[in-house]
């Protein structure tokens, strides 16, 4: 089946920093890649998805960029704010055993520093 | 509230004990997801059902774990003789019919098992 592997599982970065958050996965039949933030007590909440059709998507300080080829995609945010600390899943949607369901990474904690 | 509602919040339990939980979902969603998520790591997927179809329950699940989604739209989740391992947070989400679409987290129910 899928299987998402997620790294750094921690990072720390000064505000106003880059952070990049990288994502590999198994399954190259997988078609739909979507990044959720989850605060502190708080959902999971969608901030960014990309369909394998596309290699790139922006919305305005995140980015996520997808490799079909090397089965990867990362996270990238610009201008980090203390607000954007959280923890950080990146998931891929699979198709093992004929049915497609959504696997997590294990998340990346992300501390911004003022 | 219009989101996906999950309860209880949270649950104490005594070990051995069964217990249920309950999602609703967006009212026309007609996926819905289980997973399980412990501290420190990302969303580790249970089973999913389409409509009140359950197409697959993760193998990683025992017996004592069973869903149901009777008539495609609440969904309940139950354990049978609780374990001291079953504590976890427990979150639902939904999702339109087509694979590559948002899914949306409920808040989660807290289990702990003494």
């Amino acid at each position: 089946g899928e299987n998402v592997e997620q790294h750094p599982s921690t990072l720390s970065v000064q505000e106003g920093d880059s952070a990049v958050i990288k994502c590999t996965y198994s399954d190259s039949a997988s078609n739909y890649f979507p990044w959720y933030k989850q605060e502190l007590g708080k959902r999971p909440q969608l901030i960014i998805d990309i369909r394998s059709n596309v290699g790139e998507k922006k919305d305005q300080r995140i980015a996520v960029t997808l490799n079909k080829t090397a089965k990867h995609f990362s996270l990238h945010i610009t201008e980090t704010q203390p607000e954007d600390s959280a923890v950080y899943f990146c998931a891929a949607m699979g198709f093992s055993g004929g049915y497609n369901k959504l696997i997590f990474g294990a998340g990346t904690r992300l501390a911004v520093h003022p | 509230d219009t989101g996906v509602s999950q309860n209880p919040r949270h649950k104490i339990t005594k070990r051995g004990q069964n217990v249920t939980f309950r999602c609703d979902p967006i009212s026309e969603h007609n996926r819905l997801y289980w997973y399980r998520q412990t501290l420190g790591q990302g969303p580790e997927f249970l089973t999913y059902f389409q409509n009140e179809a359950q197409l697959e329950k993760s193998r990683l699940l025992s017996d004592r774990f069973s869903a149901e989604r009777p008539k495609g739209s609440f969904s309940t989740l139950e354990i049978q003789r609780t374990e001291q391992g079953d504590s976890a947070m427990y979150l639902c989400a939904s999702s339109l019919g087509r694979a590559t679409t948002e899914a949306f987290f409920g808040q989660g129910t807290r289990l702990t098992v003494v």
